[in-house]
Parts: structure tokens; C-alpha cells; sequence
């Protein structure tokens, strides 16, 4: 399967500890979103990644939040200190360049993450 | 600025009768708008896309969907239901504006279906 992944499916933790998640995008994709669903909500968008350059971040992510994407490939997306009101799905996009597909996100299956 | 708003937070019907999940959009430009399934523990999968083609769109699994740019709504169809349609909805305007395409999400239906 070429799809989308993401790494962990579940993280736990306690309130203050620092998590780091990993997205995979498709292979020829250079376009890389993230975005974060709370629970009985749409998915909202946090940052977007064109190769390896950050080129929006969403108002929602805090200075606690940091995502890269260092050789245009995978992406990893780190919460520092973390809060309950972090707790949320992530889940992570990607799509290709041209003009008639970049519309197009194919998602992966999400890090649900609970901060205890 | 852009976006959508789905006009049921939870669709029930009966097996084999028709769907109709709402969504009205908001845009200062021609929109892209898309329709996405999430069923539970699993990521967000395409039905259908709206890219001023043509008006009636056809996705998997029997979906389609009618762009109305008098109305600004993009509902969702299927004539029969089948248990398996019982999953999450959501209907999608994509960000032209900036450039960057990201995704506005409505806040989602419920879609039940009863044996």
C-alpha cells in the first residue's frame, strides 16, 4: 500500500511531556498538510509544507507546536509541554504539484493523541 | 473567506432508502468542493470532487453530488442506503485564495442507517 502513513496510531502521555509525530506522505507528493480533529468536529488546518519550505501555519499552532519537513519527504509535527486541550486526532495529507491534482489531499489514518 | 456548513449534524434513514447529506458554501471565488467519508478508526476517504466541471458530480460507492451556484449548496446523494454507508461525513471547500489549497471542513454529519 502507497498511501498515506502516519506513526503512532495512539500516543498517551501526561501533561508537560514533549510527543513527536511522523507522517509519510505518497511518494511523488511535494505538498504536505497537517491538520488537528477534536472530538464531534471537522478536521482544522495547522501547517502546510510545499517540499521541504513551511509556508503557512495556522493561528492554532502555538509556539509549543513545530513541524518540519527536512528533505521534502516525511514530516514530523512536535508538541512541546504538552496540555489536555491538546488532545485531539492529527492527521496528516499530502497531494501533488500539478494544476488538474493539487486539489486533491489523500489523508492518512491520523495519531490519536491523549494527554493525561 | 471561505467556507461550509453542513446543515444536519446527524442524517438517520432505513436501508435502501435514499440519502441526502446537506452542505451550503461560501465563496469569493469559483470554489473546489469535496465530499470525504470517515468511518470509525480509519482516515478520511475522497467520494467525490467539484472542480467546475460538470454540475453533477459522481463518486464511489453511488454518491453524487449537485453543484448549484444560485443555491451555494453542494448536497450529497445516494438512492439506496446500505449499512455500510453509516460513517461520518464531511464536506470540503479548498482555500484558493492563498495559494495553498488547504482544506475547509464543515463540522461534519452523522450519517445512521437503520436495519
Amino acid at each position: 500500500d502507497t498511501g498515506v502513513s502516519q506513526d503512532p496510531r495512539h500516543k498517551i502521555t501526561k501533561r508537560g511531556q514533549n510527543v513527536t509525530f511522523r507522517c509519510d506522505p505518497i511518494s511523488e507528493h511535494n505538498r504536505l498538510y497537517w491538520y488537528r480533529q477534536t472530538l464531534g468536529q471537522g478536521p482544522e488546518f495547522l501547517t502546510y509544507f510545499q517540499n521541504e519550505a513551511q509556508l503557512e501555519k495556522s493561528r492554532l499552532l502555538s509556539d509549543r507546536f513545530s513541524a518540519e519537513r527536512p528533505k521534502g519527504s516525511f514530516s514530523t509535527l512536535e508538541i512541546q509541554r504538552t496540555e489536555q486541550g491538546d488532545s485531539a486526532m492529527y492527521l496528516c495529507a499530502s497531494s501533488e504539484q500539478g494544476v488538474s491534482a493539487r486539489e486533491t489531499q489523500y489523508f492518512g489514518p491520523g495519531t490519536r493523541l491523549l494527554v493525561l | 473567506a471561505q467556507s461550509v456548513t453542513q446543515l444536519d449534524s446527524h442524517v438517520s434513514v432505513s436501508e435502501g432508502t435514499p440519502v441526502l447529506l446537506r452542505c451550503n458554501y461560501s465563496s469569493s471565488y469559483s470554489p473546489s468542493l469535496f465530499w470525504y467519508v470517515q468511518h470509525p478508526n480509519k482516515g478520511l476517504q475522497l467520494l467525490l470532487k467539484y472542480t467546475s466541471a460538470a454540475t453533477l458530480v459522481k463518486g464511489i460507492n453511488g454518491f453524487e453530488a449537485e453543484f448549484k451556484k444560485s443555491e451555494t449548496s453542494f448536497h450529497l446523494t445516494k438512492p439506496s442506503a446500505h449499512m455500510s454507508d453509516a460513517a461520518e461525513y464531511f464536506c470540503v471547500v479548498s482555500d484558493r485564495a492563498s495559494g495553498t489549497y488547504k482544506y475547509i471542513f464543515g463540522t461534519g454529519t452523522r450519517l445512521k442507517v437503520l436495519a
